[in-house]
Parts: C-alpha cells; structure tokens; sequence
C-alpha cells in the first residue's frame, strides 16, 4: 500500500514553545490531508483537513492559531503546535489522501512538560 | 446524521477462536468503508476497501463484507499478533472520512 511518513514519532517539549510536525506522502500525490488527535483510548479525532494550496478547515473547537496547519504541496503537510501547554500532550496521527482511500502516517507522540 | 458504531467495544478470545467485529453505519451516499488495525502508539494501518454491498475481500485470517447497513471483520483462527484495534471508517459523499470508536481485540494464547 502506499507510504506515509510522519516524523518526528515522539517529541517532548517545555511549555511554551512551539513544535511543528512533518507529514509526507511518498509514493502518491495527497490531494487532502487530514489531522487527527488520538486521546488514550479513543478514537481518532479529527483536528483539521487541508487541501493543497489553499487554507485548512478546522473542526468545530480546534483552534486555527494554535494548530497551525500547511499543506504548501501534493506530498507535504505540517502542523505546527504554537506556544504548546500539557494540555496539547497527545497523539497526532495525519493521514493523506489519494484518490478515495486514505493512509497514515506512524504518529507523533507530543509532551509537553 | 452520519454515524458509524462498533460492536464490541472490546473482545477477547482465546488462539484459534474465531469471530466477527461488526461496524454499523448510516450516511448519506457511502463511497467507501474502510478497516483499519491500530496497534498501540502507532498510525492505523490500511486493511481494507469496500464500495458496495455484497462486497467481500480477504487477507490472511481476516475477511471483511458489506451490506447497505453494516460490514463486519471475520476473523479465523486467530494468533495473539492479532491483537490490537481495529478500526471502522466511512467515506460520505462529501469525501468526509467518519470514524467508529474501535474495537479492542485481545487474544490470548
């Protein structure tokens, strides 16, 4: 199946600092890529869609200033996690879609501490 | 609404033990279902597409099918490797991706 690559896996940061998380498709061009927040024990929570080239939609109480999100081609997307409190630690999964089916990358586990 | 739900939440069953996880959906025109295995602290894993009812497809000890309601997992002869998440996903005809809860599998040998 095709490829995602998300990096970093883990990340452990202070408070307030910003953390920013790369997701590439390498075998297929991602028209949309999703973010995803995973609390433990859960299901997967959408955060966001971006569509390359244009702006990201965020989900209903996702904050855009805080989760900033850019999808500037086919093959990348990052989020970056401004200003980052404990309450941001969880895990970010983002996925890329090709034509119908969507793949994932590994996830990011973020601490912040 | 659309809305995908899981059944069980959690199963377990002892090595070699077969069943079926199910993943009841309703939404407007469905363009897929998708399967996924999640294993802990790390992305879902592709398993499966199924675009229409009557769909069947396999893959070593798992098979999955759909109807115009439901899809379920079957899982044959099970081994502890098995054992992880599995996750339920339809694609809308706005190609919105909607998930269900999961199901926590456990076998234990």
């Amino acid at each position: 199946g095709a490829v995602v690559s998300q990096h970093p896996s883990w990340v452990i940061c202070k408070s307030g600092t910003s953390v920013k998380i790369e997701c590439r498709s390498l075998d297929f061009q991602a028209t949309t890529m999703f973010w995803y927040r995973q609390f433990p024990k859960q299901s997967l929570m959408l955060m966001a869609t971006s569509n390359e080239g244009s702006k990201a939609t965020y989900e209903q109480g996702v904050e855009k200033d805080k989760f900033l999100i850019n999808h500037a081609s086919l093959t990348l997307s990052t989020l970056t996690v401004t200003s980052a409190h404990p309450e941001d630690s969880s895990f970010y999964i983002c996925s890329a879609r090709g034509h119908t089916e969507a793949f994932f990358g590994q996830g990011t586990r973020l601490t912040v501490v | 609404e659309d809305q995908v739900t899981q059944s069980p939440e959690a199963l377990r069953l002892q090595e070699g033990e077969s069943s079926s996880l199910n993943c009841s959906y309703t939404v407007s025109g469905l363009r897929g279902l998708f399967w996924y295995r999640q294993d802990p602290g790390k992305g879902p894993e592709f398993l499966f597409t199924l675009y229409s009812a009557g769909e069947e497809k396999e893959k070593e000890r798992l098979k999955a099918t759909l109807t115009k309601k439901e899809s379920f997992l079957h899982i044959t002869a099970p081994k502890p490797e098995d054992s992880a998440t599995y996750l339920c996903a339809v694609l809308d005809s706005n190609y919105q991706l909607i998930w269900g809860a999961g199901t926590k599998l456990i076998i234990k040998p």
